[in-house]
């Protein structure tokens, strides 16, 4: 199992620019994450959600849209990318069922907006 | 709203001896705890957590954690520390859906 995978790696874009991040897993877990890592500042949650088509907002939605049309798959947008979003982005997944708890994170995404 | 708080940045100690990582935590109801670490240009790796029982949870790579609920602690721990220990650490405590809130981090430094 490759566990959470998140793609691109890296990724610098122009302010106004847009782009999408991919994070796909394979353990078959109904809750999927996207938080940004700040320094200083811990792991604050973007957005995230509990099933396939079914998305919400966390601490930080603010300029980020998502989308989930397949269970494995969730995709974080930047519309018009701000140099306040240049930041580290990590995916995270986790099942439903009673007694599972820990999340499961993918390598990360550092994206840098000039 | 429930959060947790890491007050320390860094924590600097030297290989062999024991290391204290500090949490404390506010929450209405039970507490759901968390420690994850991260090591460099990787993502958070699970260390343990506390959802009910025994206050000394044990974890991953010889870690534990006891909980203190009169101090709302939740202090990370390890007897005698390596070199392959420093890395960023974690708290974090858990809301609706799994969702969780994470402190701020600590930075471990294990000095040979």
């Amino acid at each position: 199992n490759a566990g959470v995978t998140q793609t691109p790696k890296f990724r610098v874009l122009k302010t106004g620019q847009s782009m999408t991040l991919l994070c796909a897993q394979d353990m078959n877990h109904e809750y999927m994450y996207w938080y940004r890592q700040d320094p200083g500042m811990g792991l604050r949650l973007i957005h995230y959600s509990v099933g396939e088509g079914t998305t919400a907002k966390g601490e930080v939605p603010d300029g980020y849209n998502v989308s989930r049309l397949k269970k494995q798959n969730f995709l974080l947008g930047l519309e018009s990318a701000a140099p306040s979003q240049t930041s580290v982005y990590f995916c995270a997944s986790t099942s439903r069922l009673a007694g599972a708890y820990e999340q499961y994170f993918g390598p990360g995404t550092r994206l840098t907006v000039t | 709203a429930q959060s947790v708080a890491q007050p320390e940045d860094q924590v600097n100690v030297a290989e062999g001896n024991p290391l204290t990582v500090k949490c404390t935590y506010s929450v209405s109801g039970n507490p759901y705890l968390f420690w994850y670490v991260q090591y460099p240009n990787r993502g958070l790796q699970f260390l343990l957590k506390y959802i009910t029982g025994d206050n000394l949870v044990k974890g991953s790579y010889g870690f534990e954690a006891e909980f203190n609920k009169s101090q709302t602690s939740f202090h990370l721990k390890k007897p005698s520390a390596l070199v392959s220990d420093s890395a960023l650490y974690f708290c974090a405590v858990r809301g609706a859906y799994e969702k969780l809130t994470f402190g701020t981090g600590t930075r471990l430094t294990i000095i040979p």
